[in-house]
């Protein structure tokens, strides 16, 4: 019973391809995220989404386009792919009392 | 300046040993401060939770908030080598989280 989840784990690719992450929540939260961490751990938004609703888009270049189907879910999709893009990208999801972030495993991108 | 500064360490101490980790901010509107512990290779999991400022406890962890002086500490007692980890402060700003830089932490047995 998986809080956040996120497929695929690992994602090895090419320059200039196009790939998506997806991610779920079984929380029933409203508020899903997508947060970048490069490889010296630095951890920064990229987006959330309130209900399916874009309310924060950091300066992320448009070459990534989320899109939340509903709001139990939020898919990250990744135009042109550069060598820059690669480092670990987590989802997360806020609720609860305390409106904590509950964070997926992250998935590995790769880009060669 | 950066909104949140945390030195990235890293931090190696033996089995036992009080542990010290901190961050600075900058915007003294903030009041939700939270730590989050990330293992290697894996998301990171809230640890602590504070609001405004004061101390709280939880177990061998205590988190403190210095609203005065803009710093937030996280101690750790009695550290075990399952506390290795990087653990990363987090300051929430509306609906989103700006994190530390984190602090890797290494507890030796």
């Amino acid at each position: 019973d998986t809080a956040v989840s996120q497929t695929p784990k690992y994602l090895v690719t090419q320059m200039g391809n196009d790939k998506s992450i997806k991610c779920e929540q079984n929380l029933g939260h409203d508020t899903m995220y997508w947060y970048k961490q490069d490889s010296k751990k630095f951890l920064k938004i990229m987006f959330s989404y309130n209900n399916k609703e874009l309310i924060i888009n950091e300066t992320v270049p448009n070459r990534f386009s989320p899109k939340s189907p509903d709001k139990a879910h939020l898919n990250l999709h990744i135009n042109s792919l550069e060598l820059g893009d690669s480092a670990v990208y987590f989802c997360a999801s806020n609720g609860g009392e305390t409106d904590t972030q509950y964070f997926g495993p992250g998935t590995r991108l790769t880009v060669l | 300046q950066k909104e949140v500064e945390q030195d990235p360490g890293p931090l190696s101490v033996p089995e036992g040993a009080i542990v010290s980790l901190n961050c600075t901010y900058s915007n003294s509107a903030f009041q939700y401060f939270m730590w989050y512990r990330q293992y290697s290779r894996k998301g990171p999991e809230l640890l602590m939770y504070t609001y405004s400022s004061g101390n709280k406890e939880d177990g061998r962890f205590t988190a403190q908030v210095d609203k005065s002086s803009k710093y937030i500490s996280l101690f750790i007692r009695d550290s075990q080598p399952s506390d290795s980890a990087t653990y990363l402060c987090a300051i929430q700003a509306g609906t989103a989280l700006i994190f530390g830089k984190g602090t890797t932490l290494s507890v030796s047995s």
